[in-house]
């Protein structure tokens, strides 16, 4: 079962350059988010997810957009990279919103040089 | 709005001895209260969770915590630690993910 798996792991990016992460999960859940881990600031949700064709922001929005066309997948796209968006990206999912756990990926760690 | 403070930053303990981390909370209604552990290089598990119930609530790997509404805490125990303990904790309070606050880590470091 693989759960919640985030593509790529490592990435260095120039300013102003775009990419996507991707993040994908195979347990059927309709809730997906995005975090940012920066260190000593835990995680702050970017956007978040409650089902095929519905995303909100979350905490931190900018800078950043989102898209989910499918249940399965939630890709984070940033369009002009900055080095303020230096940081450990994750992607977790969940069955319900509330009272239940959320599982996430092994993250992706972004550096804009 | 909710908050979490992990006052430690980094604790140290040594292999067989019992440690504790500490998790404040600020939260208006009855929280949801969870402890996940993150290993290098790897996402988040979740340890354990408290909804409502019974305060002292078990988790895997045989950690366990209580809830104690009067001090707005959430501490995380185990009676003995191994090596593999070795990880960074978050602490998290929230009752729907949109709306979950995490702590700021604690790194947990085990002496052999």
């Amino acid at each position: 079962n693989a759960g919640v798996t985030q593509t790529p792991k490592f990435r260095i990016l120039k300013i102003g350059q775009s990419m996507t992460l991707q993040c994908t999960q195979d347990m059927n859940h309709n809730y997906m988010y995005w975090y940012r881990q920066d260190p000593g600031m835990g995680l702050k949700l970017i956007y978040y997810s409650v089902g095929a064709g519905i995303t909100d922001k979350g905490e931190v929005p900018n800078g950043y957009n989102v898209s989910r066309s499918t249940t399965e997948d939630f890709p984070l796209r940033l369009e002009l990279a900055a080095p303020s968006q230096t940081s450990v990206y994750f992607c977790a999912s969940s069955l319900r919103t509330e009272n239940t756990e959320a599982f996430f990926g092994q993250g992706t760690r972004l550096t804009v040089v | 709005a909710q908050s979490v403070t992990q006052p430690d930053i980094h604790i140290t303990v040594s292999e067989g001895a019992s440690l504790e981390l500490r998790c404040n909370y600020s939260y208006g209604a009855t929280p949801y209260l969870f402890w996940y552990v993150q290993s290098p290089g790897q996402g988040l598990q979740l340890l354990l969770k408290y909804f409502s119930g019974d305060t002292l609530v078990q988790g895997i790997k045989g950690f366990e915590a209580e809830f104690k509404r009067s001090q707005s805490s959430f501490n995380l125990t185990k009676p003995s630690a191994h090596m593999s303990d070795a990880a960074e904790y978050f602490c998290a309070v929230g009752g729907w993910h949109n709306d979950m606050r995490f702590g700021a880590g604690t790194r947990l470091t085990v002496k052999p």
